[in-house]
């Protein structure tokens, strides 16, 4: 019963390819997350969802777009990927601004 | 600028010897303080929240306290497996109601037995 899953655990893929990694929460939540992390561990946010309607998009390129099918999902697609977009993303939920639950992460690597 | 600064960026305990990680925020209006535990190839999982200035917190072997600049989370006798990263995060300030987190950069804790 994962809270907030993704997929996939990990991404190998070559420069200039088009990705995708999907997020699904069920515990309720009407907001939802993707935060990237970096190397040296910084966790910072990338975009939001609330009820399916994007409410923070931070300076992101804009070969990163995410899309909400619905509450529980949230999908990020990334497309001419670089070397620089190897990371671990993180999906999160929350209800509101309350608590944020993290999933398991998708660590890309970009070769 | 609103920031976050954990210190130290990494610590090193004998199970059993006690000690505590400092998380200081300069966002005016704070309107929660949050502290995370993350493995090794995980992804971040609550500990607590924290609201007012004088607050407590506890779980086990873990308290987080909070002033008016800083929060502290204290170790009492830890053991091995509290060994992990120990995220803070606030958030931003005029963020409204988007729930924008500002993490700082983590303290990694290792207990060796």
């Amino acid at each position: 019963d994962t809270a907030v899953s993704q997929t996939p655990k990990y991404l190998v893929t070559q420069m200039g390819n088009d990705k995708s990694i999907k997020c699904e929460q069920n515990l309720g939540h009407d907001t939802m997350y993707w935060y990237k992390q970096d190397s040296k561990k910084f966790l910072k946010i990338m975009f939001s969802y609330n009820n399916k309607e994007l409410i923070i998009n931070e300076t992101v390129p804009n070969r990163f777009s995410p899309k909400s099918p619905d509450k529980a999902h949230l999908n990020l697609h990334i497309n001419s990927l670089e070397l620089g977009d190897s990371a671990v993303y993180f999906c999160a939920s929350s209800q509101g601004v309350d608590t944020q639950y993290f999933g398991p992460g998708t660590r890309l690597t970009v070769l | 600028e609103d920031q976050v600064t954990q210190s130290p960026e990494a610590l090193r305990l004998q199970e059993g010897e006690s000690s505590s990680l400092n998380c200081s925020y300069t966002v005016s209006g704070l309107r929660g303080l949050f502290w995370y535990r993350q493995d090794p190839g995980k992804g971040p999982e609550f500990l607590f929240t924290l609201y007012s200035a004088g607050e407590e917190k506890e779980k086990e072997r873990l308290k987080a306290t909070l002033t008016k600049k800083e929060s502290f989370l204290h170790i009492t006798a830890p053991k091995p497996e509290d060994s992990a990263t120990y995220l803070c995060a606030v958030p931003r300030r005029g963020s409204g109601n988007t729930g924008k987190l500002i993490f700082g950069q983590g303290t990694t804790l290792q207990v060796k037995p």
